[in-house]
C-alpha cells in the first residue's frame, strides 16, 4: 500500500529563520506528483508547492523549495524568510493511481515565533 | 471565479443517523473528491466523481456513498452514522487527470460533522 510519512509531529521556528518539514514516501508506482499542502487554523487546505516525479529538478516557489531524493523517497519542504504567516499544518502527499487521489502524511504542525 | 464551497459548515447528528453534506466544485472543474480528515490527522480519500460516475474508491464501507450533478456539484452521504465518523469532511475539484498530467486539487472549507 501507498504510503506517506511525516516524522515530525511539530516543529518552531523564529521569524525570518529557515525551516525543513520532513517527508518520505513509498510507492511501486513509476509516474506520481508530489504536494505540499498548508492547512491554517481556518482549515482551507491550500497548495504550497509540487513536484512530478519524472523531474529531476526540485521545485521553487518564492520562498518555499523542496529537496526531492527520489532513490531514498524523500521529499522534504523547505521554508525561508518564515513568515507569522506561514504557521500552519503542513501536510505531504502523493498521488495514486490514475485518478490523482492524494495520499496524505500525517501533518507537521509549524509554529513561527516572533 | 468561485472556489469550492461547501455546505454544511457545521453539523451534529446522533449515532444511527443519515447525513447529507454538499459541494461545489471550482468554476470549469469536472472532477471532485472526497475525503475525510479525523481530528490531528492527515486527510483520507473516500471516493472521486467524475461525470457523474464514482471513479475511484478508498478503503470506506458502502455505507458512505455519492452523487455528482451534471453542473459538477457533489453529494456525500453517510448512512447509519458511527461516533468514528466524527471528522473534517473535504471536498476537492480539479480537472481530471490527463495521460501524465495530473491536475492541483482545490479544496473547500470542509464541514466538521460530529457524531453523538
Amino acid at each position: 500500500a501507498q504510503t506517506v510519512t511525516q516524522s515530525q509531529p511539530e516543529m518552531s521556528v523564529q521569524e525570518a529563520e529557515t525551516v525543513t518539514l520532513s517527508c518520505t514516501y513509498d510507492t511501486s508506482e513509476s509516474d506520481y506528483y508530489l504536494f505540499w499542502y498548508k492547512q491554517p487554523p481556518s482549515r482551507q487546505m491550500i497548495l504550497v508547492i509540487r513536484q512530478e516525479a519524472y523531474k529531476q529538478q526540485n521545485a521553487t516557489e518564492n520562498r518555499f523549495s523542496v529537496n526531492f531524493q527520489k532513490a531514498a523517497k524523500s521529499f522534504s519542504l523547505k521554508i525561508s524568510d518564515s513568515q507569522l504567516g506561514d504557521a500552519a499544518m503542513y501536510f505531504c502527499a502523493s498521488t495514486s493511481g490514475n485518478t490523482g487521489k492524494l495520499i496524505f502524511g500525517q501533518g507537521t504542525t509549524l509554529q513561527v515565533k516572533p | 471565479e468561485t472556489g469550492v464551497t461547501q455546505s454544511p459548515t457545521h453539523l451534529i447528528k446522533t449515532r444511527g443517523q443519515q447525513v447529507t453534506l454538499r459541494c461545489s466544485s471550482q468554476s470549469g472543474h469536472n472532477t471532485v473528491s472526497w475525503y475525510q480528515q479525523a481530528l490531528g490527522q492527515g486527510p483520507q480519500f473516500i471516493f472521486q466523481y467524475y461525470r457523474e460516475e464514482e471513479n475511484g474508491r478508498g478503503n470506506f464501507p458502502p455505507r458512505f456513498s455519492g452523487l455528482q450533478f451534471p453542473n459538477y456539484s457533489s453529494e456525500l452521504n453517510v448512512n447509519a452514522l458511527e461516533l468514528d465518523d466524527s471528522a473534517l469532511y473535504l471536498c476537492a475539484s480539479s480537472l481530471p487527470p490527463s495521460g501524465r498530467a495530473v491536475h492541483e486539487q482545490f479544496f473547500g472549507p470542509g464541514t466538521r460533522l460530529t457524531v453523538l
